[in-house]
């Protein structure tokens, strides 16, 4: 069984400044990891998604996202908010042998101007 | 690009009454999904198919039904609806093979249950 923790369920940051959303998850067997935005009245996408290879992966919209295996974390980072970045934002996690996902609880993320 | 579309987008029912939800997607999709959103508690999995006649229990399946004829289709029912089953519904789906495939999700059926 795994589990999804997303530490923080609202997140502010001004314009420009640096987003930092922190994932961890639990997995008895390897994973695969995901985050997925969610911008109002709208379905989730995609933003990035991380399997095998090189442990820092690069998504749309200038985010990107770190996988430490040692810490049994995934944290979503973006250098410089934009206004359209406010959003709520997902990580999920599914074993490598099931293709069933587990999502976080979500953390909301509001862009002061 | 209709990707997964889900109807209708938004419903208010009464308690007891039945209704049922409808997903259809164009990308020949083996697997598909169904999950409600509740706030704090992100998507949990009702139920899902892994092809055309075949359909399995989620996390949280009670009070739901499920049918995918077609596979291009997947059905939610509520057959008593129940205040506690007022969410936002996701469908969502992904092609067969690799586990890393990544799910394609509907806009979403807001439903409210008085």
């Amino acid at each position: 069984a795994q589990s999804v923790t997303q530490l923080g369920s609202h997140v502010s940051v001004s314009e420009g400044a640096l987003v930092l959303l922190r994932c961890n998850y639990s997995s008895s067997v390897p994973p695969y990891l995901f985050w997925y935005v969610q911008y109002p009245n709208q379905g989730l996408q995609l933003l990035l998604k991380y399997t095998t290879g090189a442990t820092l992966v690069k998504g749309i919209n200038g985010f990107e996202a770190e996988f430490k295996k040692s810490e049994t974390s995934f944290h979503l980072t973006k250098p410089s908010a934009h206004m359209s970045d406010a959003a709520e934002y997902f990580c999920a996690v599914s074993p490598s042998n099931d293709y069933k996902l587990s999502f976080g609880a979500g953390t909301t993320v509001t862009v002061r101007a | 690009n209709a990707g997964v579309t889900q109807t209708p987008k938004f419903r208010v029912l009464k308690t007891g009454q039945s209704m049922t939800l409808l997903c259809a997607q164009d990308m020949n999709h083996e697997y598909m999904y169904w999950y409600r959103q509740d706030p704090g508690m992100g998507l949990r999995l009702i139920h899902y198919s892994v092809g055309e006649g075949t359909t399995a229990k989620g996390e949280v399946p009670d009070g739901y039904n499920v049918s995918r004829l077609k596979k291009q289709n997947f059905l939610l029912g509520l057959e008593s609806a129940a205040p506690s089953q007022t969410s936002v519904y996701f469908c969502a789906s992904s092609p067969r093979g690799p586990t890393n495939q990544p799910q394609h999700f509907g806009d979403g059926t807001r439903l409210s249950i008085l």
